[in-house]
């Protein structure tokens, strides 16, 4: 089945600019989602199709993706962005969404 | 305002049957796919699967053979019930809004979750 390889942490300073990848191969034909998830939450989409934000998200995220990796970007990051995020998308080999195993940001 | 409401009993025996059930408010039930996700403590998210209005389902293929997933239009409700639990299957059970166009697949809106313990 396909993999999708994060980071398990990334940590940055308040006011600094994080990146999250998510790897796969040929990851740049399949459309990535990103989900935020704070501690003892349901997690929420942040963005979807590569780079689109859902309504109600900043527009400090923002995503990337070509060839055989997908990026999330979270610029001016605040204390409020720690959480763990995961990368998804869909196999159309086996017919199943797949995520990452998900990083967890820390705001220094 | 769209609302996921999800119950089902939170411990169980191993060898019995999770069975969960969500209920849908504020969307168009026939508009999208319906999924389930589970989450193990300190663990990452594992699609279960999905299921449609028309009962059309996709599944996760580590589990498909103890999984089975149900839809009540009349209510706006679907369920999911996995069979001969054992403590793997110690998660936070989440159901979600789902869109499913063939060679596409994007998770819109999640439930608040429901831990099921297996525990003998």
């Amino acid at each position: 089945s396909y993999v999708l390889t994060q980071p398990p942490s990334v940590s940055v300073a308040p006011g600094q600019t994080a990146r999250i990848t998510c790897g796969g191969n040929k990851i740049g034909s399949k459309s990535v989602h990103w989900y935020q998830q704070k501690v003892g939450q349901a997690p929420v989409m942040v963005v979807y199709d590569d780079a689109d934000r859902p309504s109600g998200i900043p527009e400090r995220f923002s995503g990337s993706n070509s060839g055989n990796t997908a990026t999330l970007t979270i610029t001016r990051v605040e204390a409020g962005d720690e959480a763990d995020y995961y990368c998804q998308v869909w196999d159309s080999r086996s017919e199943c969404v797949v995520f990452g195993g998900g990083t967890k940001l820390t705001v220094l | 305002q769209e609302q996921l409401q999800q119950w089902g009993a939170g411990l169980l025996k191993p060898s019995e049957t999770l069975s969960l059930t969500c209920d849908v408010n504020g969307v168009s039930f026939k508009d999208y796919f319906w999924s389930w996700i589970r989450q193990p403590p300190g663990k990452g998210l594992e699609w279960i699967g999905e299921i449609n209005h028309t009962g059309f389902t996709n599944y996760n293929p580590s589990l498909k053979s103890r999984v089975t997933f149900s839809v009540d239009t009349s209510k706006n409700q679907f369920s999911l019930r996995l069979n001969s639990v054992t403590a793997a299957d110690t998660a936070v059970y989440y159901c979600a809004r789902a869109i499913n166009q063939g060679d596409y697949d994007r998770i819109e809106f999640w439930g608040q979750g429901t831990l099921v313990t297996v525990s003998s």
